[in-house]
C-alpha cells in the first residue's frame, strides 16, 4: 500500500463550527505533515510530526490544532476558522524525517 | 519580496514536442530536489529527485538538472503527452536534517493534441 489517503474530501463549515480532518497511511512512514494549499499557489508547510512527537510548527494559529494518535494516523482539528482559511488541505508522509514525501489528495475547506 | 499573482507562467507546448521546465531555487544549503506533478483536484505526486552532489539525473521520458552556480533546477520532458498537462513544483530541502520543503512558484504545462 503507497497511498495516503485522506477524509473528507470536501468539507464546507461556518465559522462557529468544529471540524476534523482526517489522514491515513499504511507505508509504516513515521514523519507525517500538514500543508495548506491556496489556489494557484504552491503548498505551505503547517507541520511536522516525527515519530508521533510534533516537531514542526511553522507558526500556525491555534485554531488549528494537530492531532498524532498512533503512527498511520493524522488528525487536523479546526475550530473558529476565518474565511481566509478556505483552501486544499494536504497530509503527507516520509520514511524518516528526512525521506521523500508521499501526499495524499488532499480536503477541499470552505469556510463560509 | 513575495510576488502576488493571478495567474501561473504557463507553457503551452503540442503533443510529442519536449518540454522544458525551469525553477530558481532560494538556498544555497539545499542538499536535496525534488519535482512534482499536481493535476487538478489531486495531491502532488512524485517525479523525480536530484541530490546536490549530482547535476543530472533521469527516469522514464524525464531528466532533471541541477546548476548550483546560479541555483536552477529545471525539468525536461520528453516526448510529451496530454496526460503530462498538470502544475509542476520545484522544492527544494535545506540540509537541517528535517523533510521540511519548500516549494517553487509551480507552471502550468499544458499539451495540446
Amino acid at each position: 500500500d503507497t497511498e495516503v489517503t485522506q477524509t473528507p474530501k470536501h468539507l464546507v463549515m461556518g465559522m462557529t463550527n468544529k471540524k476534523s480532518l482526517k489522514c491515513e497511511q499504511h507505508m509504516g512512514h513515521r514523519a507525517m505533515y500538514w500543508y495548506k494549499q491556496k489556489a494557484k499557489k504552491p503548498p505551505e508547510l503547517m507541520f511536522v510530526y516525527s515519530y508521533e512527537k510534533l516537531s514542526i510548527n511553522e507558526s500556525v494559529p491555534s485554531r488549528f490544532s494537530p492531532e498524532c494518535p498512533n503512527s498511520s494516523l493524522l488528525n487536523l482539528h479546526l475550530h473558529a476558522l476565518q474565511p481566509e482559511d478556505s483552501a486544499l488541505y494536504l497530509c503527507a508522509s516520509s520514511q524518516e524525517k528526512n525521506g521523500e514525501q508521499y501526499f495524499g489528495p488532499g480536503t477541499r475547506l470552505t469556510v463560509t | 519580496g513575495e510576488s502576488v499573482g493571478l495567474h501561473l507562467p504557463t507553457l503551452s507546448v503540442q503533443e510529442g514536442d519536449n518540454s522544458i521546465i525551469n525553477c530558481a531555487y532560494s538556498n544555497s544549503a539545499s542538499d536535496y530536489f525534488i519535482w512534482y506533478k499536481q493535476e487538478s483536484g489531486k495531491g502532488p505526486q512524485f517525479i523525480i529527485d536530484i541530490r546536490s552532489n549530482m547535476d543530472k539525473r533521469q527516469g522514464q521520458r524525464v531528466t532533471v538538472l541541477l546548476n548550483k552556480t546560479v541555483k536552477h533546477l529545471s525539468l525536461q520532458i520528453a516526448a510529451t503527452q496530454p496526460g503530462d498537462s498538470a502544475v509542476y513544483f520545484c522544492a527544494e530541502r535545506m540540509n537541517s536534517g528535517y523533510s521540511t520543503l519548500t516549494f517553487g512558484k509551480g507552471t502550468m504545462l499544458l499539451v495540446s493534441p
